[in-house]
């Protein structure tokens, strides 16, 4: 079965770190780039971050951009998100999701984990 | 930044009903639209990529159209299933950036 496994969320301090993690299975890893989303409480849905398939290239949204760092590791068919300088504005629900496009030409997330809760408070 | 606008944000609707919902961009992004389902607790559901094709095991009820700036989601027959809220989002350019969604409730 495809599927990603999203761990690491939980309460964090203002100013606080925290390294997301997200487990792939049931499809090659490492040919595929891959995204982080996240999501505020009774809100949309906001892209965070991208990294293409050996990890050289990434792509920030502004808002965390000098704070958030993703990264992979496709021997441990693994993404990550390292989340330094947390704001209680990025209380959230994470997702990771998979591009299809590289692979099945298919120009969307196709795959989503089922999120890791993050929540920044005092 | 390419902004997406979607319409209504808020729709109240029957079974078997008819819905559209429109998602309008700020600038031209070609065909480069997918639309997006989530149920409350869920992760996204792919719906449609390429502004009209419809992802595997998706229901053919569900269809898209649209180019450059202005895009439409279709449900031609609301089941209850269906009941959720809608998101597009633009893969033409970085940074990519989602709707406000739609949030389709039973009448």
């Amino acid at each position: 079965e495809v599927q990603l496994v999203e761990s690491g969320g939980g309460l964090v301090q203002p100013g606080g770190s925290l390294r997301l993690s997200c487990g792939a299975s049931g499809f090659t890893f490492s040919r595929y780039w891959m995204h982080w989303v996240r999501q505020a409480p009774g809100k949309g849905l906001v892209w965070v971050s991208r990294v293409n398939v050996d990890g050289r290239s990434t792509s920030y949204a502004d808002s965390v951009k000098g704070r958030f760092t993703i990264s992979r590791d496709n021997a441990k068919n693994t993404l990550y998100l390292q989340m330094n300088s947390l704001r209680a504005e990025d209380t959230a629900i994470y997702y990771c999701a998979r591009d299809g496009a590289a692979v099945a030409g298919l120009d969307a997330f196709d795959i989503w984990g089922q999120g890791a809760k993050v929540t920044v408070s005092s | 930044d390419i902004q997406l606008t979607q319409s209504p944000s808020f729709l109240s609707a029957s079974i078997r009903d008819r819905v559209t919902i429109t998602c309008r961009a700020s600038q031209g992004i070609r065909s480069y639209l997918a639309w997006y389902q989530q149920k409350p607790g869920k992760a996204p559901k792919l719906l449609i990529y390429a502004a009209s094709t419809l992802q595997s095991g998706v229901p053919s009820r569900f269809s898209g159209s649209g180019s450059e700036t202005e895009f439409t989601l279709t449900i031609s027959s609301l089941q209850p299933e269906d009941f959720a809220t809608y998101y597009c989002q633009q893969v033409n350019s970085y940074p990519l950036t989602f709707g406000g969604g739609t949030r389709v409730e039973i009448k």
